[in-house]
This record gives structure tokens, sequence and C-alpha cells, in this order.
């Protein structure tokens, strides 16, 4: 059982490239999250999805786009990459409302 | 808006010293509040749910509990190997499909 698992772990971008990271989980979960974690500011909502085919915005959205067109996988998108956007993104599922959150084992991403 | 603090932002403890972390919360209607633990380098961790006032949980050397402004994680006599980051997260009745986190307090424990 593999749980959550993005893709990739680590990546250098320069400044406007464009880049998409996968997240996969085999649980059957409902709910899919992205964060991003930069030191001193916790974990910060980028964009979540209630089921298939759905998908919101969350606390720090700019940038970045989402697709979930297969209930398994949550895909986030960067099209400009700023250096801004340097952090450590992490995918979250959990199965429906008040449950706990299992997360993925991050990718960290770097824009030069 | 939902709001999560936690305190120490750090803390040292000798091995054996037990302490507790803080995390308060103001949030619009508290469904849970849930603790993680995490590991440098790793995604969090799922340590405990808790759901309402009076509540407590305990697993070996952790316990948590619940009041309505705030929760405590009491770490008792500690090893190295409890070294990690600890994040809390609530969810809030007005965002029923969002967990709010707070920044973590990182726990190293000295041999």
């Amino acid at each position: 059982n593999a749980g959550v698992t993005q893709t990739p772990k680590f990546r250098v971008l320069k400044t406007g490239q464009s880049m998409t990271l996968l997240c996969a989980q085999d649980m059957n979960h409902e709910y899919m999250y992205w964060y991003r974690q930069d030191p001193g500011m916790g974990l910060r909502l980028i964009h979540y999805s209630v089921g298939e085919g759905t998908t919101a915005k969350g606390e720090v959205p700019d940038g970045y786009n989402v697709s979930r067109l297969k209930k398994q996988n949550f895909l986030l998108g960067l099209e400009s990459a700023a250096p801004s956007q340097t952090s450590v993104y992490f995918c979250a599922s959990r199965p429906g409302f008040n449950t706990e959150a299992f997360f993925g084992q991050g990718t960290r991403l770097t824009v030069v | 808006e939902d709001q999560v603090t936690q305190s120490p932002e750090a803390l040292r403890l000798q091995e054996g010293e037990s302490s507790s972390l803080n995390c308060s919360y103001t949030v619009s209607g508290l469904r849970g509040l849930f603790w993680y633990r995490q590991d440098p380098g790793k995604g969090p961790e799922f340590l405990f749910t808790l759901y309402s006032a009076g509540e407590e949980k305990e697993k070996e050397r952790l316990k948590a509990t619940l009041t309505k402004k705030e929760s405590f994680l009491h770490i008792t006599a500690p090893k190295p190997e409890d070294s990690a980051t600890y994040l809390c997260a609530v969810q809030a009745s007005g965002s029923a499909r969002q967990l709010t986190f707070g920044s973590g307090t990182q726990l190293t424990v000295l041999p």
C-alpha cells in the first residue's frame, strides 16, 4: 500500500519555465490537497479537490493551476515559474470531512 | 478567518525532561483538532484527532489535550527519537473541506 506518492521529489526550474507536479493516492480518498511549506510559515493551502472533476482555490492559489481528471490523481501546474515559488510542496488526501489527512513525502522545488 | 498559533517555535529538552507544546486557535466552530509529527525531509505524519473540549488521547510518551481555546501536546520523559517538528491543524465549521495549520514547534531532545 503506497499511500500518497508525489512525483518528482526534487526539481530545479529556471524563471519562466513550466512544470507539473503529480500526486497519486491509492486509498480511494475523495478529498485531495496541495500545500506549500516555507520556513516559519507552516503549511499553506494552494488548491484542493473534493472529488473527481472538482477543484477549488485555497489560501495562496495565484500562479498555480490544478486538475483532478481521475479520482486517484491530483496535478499541480506552474505555468510560468517565479523565484517566489521556491518551496517544498506537499500533497495530501483524506477520506472525507473531519478525517485525518495523509501526506506525500514532498517535492522540493527551486526556481532560479 | 481561522487562525492557529503554536508555541514555542523551538524547544530543546534534555532526555527525560518532560514538557508541553501549545496550540491556540481562533475558529468559527471547531469540528476537530489534529496533531502531526514531521521529520526533516518528510511529510507530516498523523498523531491524534481531538473533537471536543476535555478530550485526551495518548500514544507512548505523547498525550494531547483540548480546551475551548487551545490544545497541549505533553511529552513525558522524551527520548532523542522524539525530536521532530510537531504541527497542529484545525477543522472549522466555516471551512468544512480544509485544514488550517499552525507553523509548528521544532522539538530537539538531547541525549
